[in-house]
């Protein structure tokens, strides 16, 4: 069966560190892949999407990569602060599905 | 932030009650979506729709109907409430291209509660 994985429930990291979450898939042949950022009693906020035939998409300090041989994105905030705190949840979507299935998320806490 | 609404924004109800919540969007965006997310579930994907009056199921669409009969609203069912339809909900907007999903905005949600 088709499943998406968030390598962990909760990441605590130093501020100023660099956090890498983790998301792996299995029975997806994905085209693209998101990644939201969700605050406390607030909705998803979109980040960024990644390509299936690109390698690595950069926005500011965030970093995603995505290896469809693994079947895993990694997405990387450098020098994290603790406004980046939250719950990060990945998305893939399948060509021509007109729809995307999430994972469970990991929630963040930057720790000053 | 997309012009994106849900109402109520808080609703408690009895099992056995029809609930109908709404998302208004003022985008234009073609597609529209109906999620909930549940502790240890994430983001369930119950219906969507791709226009007016054209609508699919998602994942969880038991005991679930929608409605759209402009592009602006997207209404979502519960016929007859129960127990285990308590969750939060999310409504989502994408588009307006059509042949792959865009990045997706999403609404304040509804928390909904069915004693």
């Amino acid at each position: 069966s088709q499943k998406i994985e968030q390598n962990s429930e909760a990441l605590n990291i130093q501020e100023g560190k660099t956090a890498t979450l983790t998301c792996n898939y299995t029975n997806y042949s994905p085209a693209y892949l998101q990644w939201y950022r969700q605050d406390p009693g607030r909705g998803p906020v979109f980040l960024l999407l990644i390509r299936e035939n690109e390698k690595e998409k950069r926005k500011e300090r965030l970093k995603v990569t995505f290896d469809t041989t693994l079947k895993q994105s990694l997405f990387h905030i450098t020098a994290s602060q603790p406004a980046d705190s939250a719950t990060y949840l990945c998305a893939l979507e399948t060509l021509g599905n007109e729809k995307l299935t999430f994972g469970t998320g990991t929630r963040l806490t930057i720790i000053p | 932030d997309a012009g994106i609404t849900q109402s109520p924004r808080h609703k408690v109800t009895e099992t056995g009650t029809p609930v109908t919540l709404r998302c208004h969007q003022t985008e234009n965006h073609r597609y529209m979506y109906w999620y909930r997310q549940d502790p240890g579930h994430g983001l369930r994907l119950i219906h969507y729709s791709y226009g007016v009056k054209d609508t699919d199921k998602g994942e969880v669409s038991d005991g679930y109907s929608v409605s759209r009969s402009k592009t602006e609203d997207f209404l979502l069912t519960l016929e007859s409430a129960t127990s285990s339809q308590t969750s939060v909900y999310f409504c989502a907007i994408s588009g307006p291209t059509s042949g792959r999903v865009n990045e997706q905005f999403f609404g304040p949600g509804t928390r909904l509660t069915v004693l």
